[in-house]
């Protein structure tokens, strides 16, 4: 069964300061990794996904993240936090059984962002 | 176009009592998801809704709890009768697509 490990629950950087977030994923496949960001009274927000190729990813609002399966990891980056970013973190891997695909998600990260 | 809505955003209910909450996904989705977030833990899978009918729940705690969609529209879930540990937040997604689901704001649900 594939799970997915969020280490730091909580972290705090200072706007402008770069970021990343870290996520490690078990999966006996080649995995669909996903972040989703949940800012205060919103729902869960699709920042990026990976399915396959590039190894490095693009998503909306600045972020990127990079597979790197040799570490089983798929942190997430920014290189310029801005306040706005202040929001709950949740990084997801992809089950697709061929009739369905639901997502295993971690505990989540929340960001605080010190102005 | 019109995101996925869950209804009510909060309900506080007491133990042993009811409480359906509702989804309506965005027009055309087949797909339907529910996931519930206890607090301080990671978000999980409870049931997938393909059209009407139910593909995979395997998530589903316990037969307190029903999942429904009627017509391959909205969709509900009733929890009877709640317990303690079913207080978290219950999210809606809907894709028409494999992996570009979309998600509502969740309903928080705690019982006291």
């Amino acid at each position: 069964a594939q799970s997915v490990t969020q280490p730091d629950i909580h972290i705090t950087v200072s706007e402008g300061a770069s970021l990343e977030l870290r996520c490690n994923y078990s999966y006996g496949a080649t995995p669909y990794l996903f972040w989703y960001v949940q800012s205060p009274g919103q729902g869960l927000q699709l920042l990026l996904k990976y399915f396959s190729g590039d190894t490095l990813v693009q998503g909306i609002k600045g972020f990127e993240a990079e597979f790197k399966r040799s570490q089983s990891s798929f942190n997430l980056r920014k290189p310029s936090v801005h306040w706005s970013d202040a929001a709950e973190y949740f990084c997801a891997v992809g089950a697709n059984t061929g009739t369905a695909s639901k997502l295993t998600f971690g505990t989540g990260t929340r960001l605080q962002v010190t102005l | 176009e019109a995101g996925v809505t869950q209804f009510p955003s909060h309900s506080v209910i007491e133990k042993g009592q009811t409480v359906t909450l509702r989804c309506d996904p965005i027009s055309g989705h087949d797909n339907l998801y529910w996931y519930r977030r206890v607090m301080g833990k990671e978000i999980k899978f409870l049931l997938h809704f393909v059209k009407e009918s139910k593909q995979d729940e395997s998530g589903m705690p316990n037969n307190r709890f029903l999942a429904e969609r009627t017509g391959g529209t909205y969709s509900t879930l009733k929890v009877q009768p709640a317990e303690l540990e079913d207080s978290g937040v219950y999210f809606c997604a809907s894709s028409q697509h494999y992996f570009k689901a979309f998600f509502g704001q969740g309903t928080r649900l705690t019982v006291v």
